[in-house]
């Protein structure tokens, strides 16, 4: 069966830290992983990764995928209250469909 | 706006009532999902449609949910005879194709009392 697991699950640090977000999976027939940002209504798009290695960036945001170990993480340097959020990670099961982990919700405090 | 939109975007029920939701996806897009979200918990995958071929249902999804897209653009969620056990944020997404990124809709809370 398709297993995601983030963590931490929780992480509440202060303006301008740095955050690492971890994700792995056990998925059959792996081919992409997506990453969102849920803030109180429904998960916004951060990134899809779908080869080891390469480093996606968006601002602050940046991710990169491990195929071979098997997991993801996303960076978010200099924090910002607005970047109070569930992350949400989705590996998805090619032929069938994304997976989605249980979430960290991170707490930014000014 | 040309994103996913949904209604209601608050339902309150008594229990044994049935209710209908409803998806209207981005225009373009071929593939429609439809998940479940409790507190504390990632989106749960429920059934999806390609066009208007419901493709896969979850097995966690009992015979009291049907979802249907009759003319493969909006979609309907109906749930019969609900529970308290219903209670969730119900979430429709869609995309362009196959293993394309999912753009989510603001979701419908069910509350069943």
């Amino acid at each position: 069966e398709d297993k995601v697991v983030q963590s931490p699950l929780s992480l509440v640090v202060h303006e301008g830290d740095t955050v690492t977000l971890n994700c792995s999976y056990e998925v059959t027939n792996f081919r992409s992983l997506l990453w969102y940002k849920q803030e109180k209504k429904a998960p916004t798009f951060l990134f899809m990764l779908t080869s080891s290695g390469i480093e996606k960036k968006s601002g602050r945001l940046s991710s990169i995928l491990d195929k071979k170990e098997l997991f993801s993480i996303l960076n978010i340097t200099a924090t910002q209250t607005g970047d109070s959020a569930i992350y949400l990670c989705a590996p998805y099961n090619y032929g069938q469909n994304f997976v989605f982990g249980p979430g960290t919700r991170l707490s930014v405090l000014p | 706006d040309t994103g996913v939109s949904q209604d209601p975007r608050h339902k309150i029920t008594k229990r044994g009532q049935n209710v209908t939701f409803r998806c209207d996806p981005i225009s373009e897009h071929n593939r429609l999902y439809w998940y479940r979200q409790t507190l504390g918990q990632g989106p749960e995958f429920l059934t999806y449609f390609q066009n208007e071929a419901q493709l896969e249902k979850s097995r966690l999804l009992s015979d009291r949910f049907s979802a249907e897209r009759p003319k493969g653009s909006f979609s309907t969620l109906e749930i019969q005879r609900t529970e308290q056990g219903d209670s969730a944020m119900y979430l429709c997404a869609s995309s362009l194709t196959s293993g394309d990124p999912q753009y989510f809709g603001p979701g419908t809370r069910l509350t069943v009392l």
